[in-house]
């Protein structure tokens, strides 16, 4: 069984904060993304990975970067956090992009 | 970015019907997938579909990648309780990234 799994469920942060979210999948994918869930929005491409070191923007980069210094793990970034960046965050690996399996997500509040 | 636009928005239904929504983009998919998200977890995929014309089912899930690939269809069978969640389209072009809908969240009266 796949598993992907991110650090947190809940997190609560002050705006100004540098907020880390950290995803880990155990089945050797090459591909790995963030997104964001908002309601009536759907789920939108933050940044996408398609090896280490490699990474390329999606559709929502500004305010965030993201690093991926080992196979297996993905980090986003949040330089600066601000109100407007409360949201559900999900992580995903795949080794075909269509075929994504993605973490349970963590739910960020910017206070 | 692209979005696609999913309907209905959200769904309430009597436990025993049977459900239908779709998504439709302005631009042309490859591949065209469909994800259910349960409370409290990320999304998985049910059905992925390949050819215009597909009709693809998995249990009491059928899905059809539209003729002219601008489109994609869900029904789901004599609903349960298990069914409810949000259900998301995402599409495909080449090896690009997945382009998702706003999702259609389902909820059923017992």
């Amino acid at each position: 069984d796949v598993k992907v799994t991110q650090s947190s469920r809940y997190l609560v942060k002050r705006t100004g904060e540098k907020v880390f979210l950290e995803c880990v999948q155990d089945m050797d994918h090459e591909n790995m993304f963030w997104y964001r869930q908002d309601p009536g929005l759907g789920l939108r491409l933050i940044y996408f990975s398609y090896d280490v070191k490699m990474k390329e923007k999606g559709d929502i980069p500004e305010g965030y970067s993201v690093s991926r210094e080992k196979k297996e793990r993905f980090s986003l970034i949040l330089e600066s956090a601000s109100t407007n960046q409360t949201s559900m965050y999900l992580c995903a690996s795949s080794r075909v992009v269509h075929e994504q399996y993605f973490g349970p997500g963590t739910r960020l509040t910017v206070t | 970015g692209q979005q696609l636009n999913q309907s209905p928005q959200s769904m309430f239904i009597q436990e025993g019907e049977d459900v239908s929504m779709n998504c439709t983009s302005s631009s042309i998919f490859n591949t065209w997938l469909w994800y259910k998200q349960d409370p409290g977890e990320g999304p998985v995929l049910l059905i992925a579909l390949y050819k215009a014309g597909e009709l693809t089912s998995n249990g009491r899930l059928t899905a059809q990648f539209g003729i002219t690939r601008k489109d994609s269809f869900l029904n789901i069978s004599a609903s349960i309780p298990s069914d409810v969640g949000i259900y998301f389209c995402a599409g495909q072009r080449g090896a690009q990234k997945l382009v998702f809908g706003q999702g259609t969240r389902l909820t059923i009266n017992p």
